[in-house]
């Protein structure tokens, strides 16, 4: 079974700085997905950024991107410039492209990012 | 373009009632999702519908949970009778069910139940 680990239950960063949100996951396919979602407080999740594991370019969204590092399962997420509207839970997901649960999310247990102005 | 409803927003019960949720996932999406999210968790699917059939219901507790989606649109999750562990937030998220398409979930507001 596929599993998802965010080691950093909560980040804080400066406003303008940059922050890294690591993200490692289990699996034995070769073709998945991995996004990160964020979840303001009591707002709804939305998703920031997607990986196609197929895709060796690190996808970027604006002032997000990601390292991602297949050979080390690691999916790291890269605030650039950060924001107050930052300030959110940050969850890592995988979606395997297999089976009839190919749309199922499997998700970690977030990381808290706190702004600091 | 409307987004997922949910409704209630809020619902607190006691111990062994029931309870009911209701989803409306955006228009053209086939694929529905119910996820519980336990506070400081991320969240877990619980059951995944295409049309109005059963993907997959592996980790729904099937003795007190049930859900159904009429006609391929809106979907309905009930609990009966409900303990303490079931306070948590249910989400439900929908998405176009193309394969390989990498398929983004749109997530609606949950719902927040509190069990007491």
């Amino acid at each position: 079974a596929q599993t998802v680990t965010q080691s950093q239950p909560e980040m804080s960063v400066q406003e303008a700085e940059t922050v890294t949100l690591s993200c490692t996951y289990d699996t034995s396919e070769s073709d998945y997905y991995l996004f990160w979602y964020k979840q303001p407080p009591s707002r709804q999740m939305i998703l920031v950024i997607r990986q196609e594991a197929y895709k060796q370019q690190n996808a970027t969204e604006n002032r997000f991107s990601v390292n991602f590092q297949k050979a080390a399962k690691s999916f790291s997420l890269k605030i650039s410039d950060s924001q107050l509207g930052d300030a959110a839970m940050y969850f890592c997901a995988y979606r395997s492209d297999y089976g009839g649960s190919q749309g199922n999310l499997i998700f970690g247990k977030g990381t808290k990012l706190s702004v600091k102005p | 373009e409307a987004g997922v409803a949910q409704s209630p927003r809020y619902k607190i019960i006691e111990k062994r009632q029931s309870v009911a949720f209701w989803c409306n996932p955006i228009s053209g999406h086939a694929t529905l999702y119910w996820y519980q999210q336990i506070l400081g968790q991320g969240p877990k699917l619980l059951i995944q519908f295409q049309n109005n059939g059963v993907v997959d219901d592996s980790q729904l507790p099937k003795d007190r949970f049930s859900a159904e989606r009429l006609k391929g649109v809106d979907s309905t999750l009930k609990i009966q009778p409900a303990k303490l562990e079931d306070s948590a937030v249910y989400l439900c998220a929908s998405s176009l069910p193309q394969k390989g398409h990498g398929g983004e979930q749109y997530f609606g507001p949950g719902t927040r139940l509190t069990v007491t």
